[in-house]
């Protein structure tokens, strides 16, 4: 089981450039969730998925899109990058409804930086 | 507005004492609190949680405490060891009790850094 999959760890972008973070989950989880990492700010929710089809915002969603076809895969797109979307960004599962605990099952981080 | 805080950035410990992280919400609706661990250049990893009826949970060196009417909670390492040398994350959700579901959705504190001295 390679649990919640990220790609790529790292990348540099210029000011208004765009790119998708890839994330992909083998654990065959109902919800997937995006959250960024700031310095001081703790994790913060952008967008969530409950399940193919099916997306809504989170706490900070300006500026990214998001869309999931699968059960897999929740890919997360910046559309125009901007200096102030440089972060840590986590994808994130959990089963759902089949076992919710709160719990959530990370993976290992993507960091952004836009110039 | 900051739902969940984590007032310490940070904490020190020798090893072999007690670690004491706190945090403090202000949204009543939050029926479920959890505490994550953080290495560097790896994602959090659940530790431990609680739920909005009881004011205790324990698992091995980890206790967790919770205090509804303070709007408190606190996570208790004893005894503390080196490589619980991490940020901790303190998380709170809703409708997680009486057969709810979260969503997913997680609102997280800023975090604390524990270092443990050996």
């Amino acid at each position: 089981n390679a649990g919640v999959t990220q790609t790529p760890k790292f990348q540099v972008l210029k000011t208004g450039q765009s790119m998708t973070l890839q994330c992909a989950q083998d654990m065959n989880h109902e919800y997937m969730s995006w959250y960024r990492q700031d310095p001081g700010m703790g994790l913060r929710l952008i967008h969530y998925s409950v399940g193919a089809g099916i997306t809504d915002q989170g706490e900070v969603p300006n500026g990214y899109n998001v869309s999931r076809s699968t059960t897999e895969d929740f890919p997360l797109r910046l559309l125009s990058a901007a200096p102030s979307q440089t972060s840590v960004y986590f994808c994130a599962s959990s089963p759902g409804t089949r076992g919710d605990t709160g719990e959530l099952f990370f993976g290992e981080g993507s960091r952004l930086t836009v110039l | 507005d900051q739902q969940v805080k984590q007032n310490s950035p940070s904490l020190s410990v020798q090893e072999g004492r007690i670690s004491i992280l706190n945090c403090d919400y202000t949204n009543s609706m939050f029926d479920y609190f959890l505490w994550y661990k953080k290495y560097p250049a790896e994602g959090p990893t659940f530790l431990i949680s609680i739920s909005s009826i009881k004011d205790k949970n324990e698992d091995g060196r980890f206790t967790v405490f919770l205090n509804k009417s303070a709007k408190h909670l606190s996570l208790h390492i004893v005894p503390s060891q080196p490589g619980d040398s991490a940020v901790y994350f303190c998380a709170a959700t809703t409708n997680l009790n009486a057969g709810g579901t979260s969503y997913g959705k997680l609102t997280f504190g800023q975090g604390t850094i524990l270092t443990v001295h050996p």
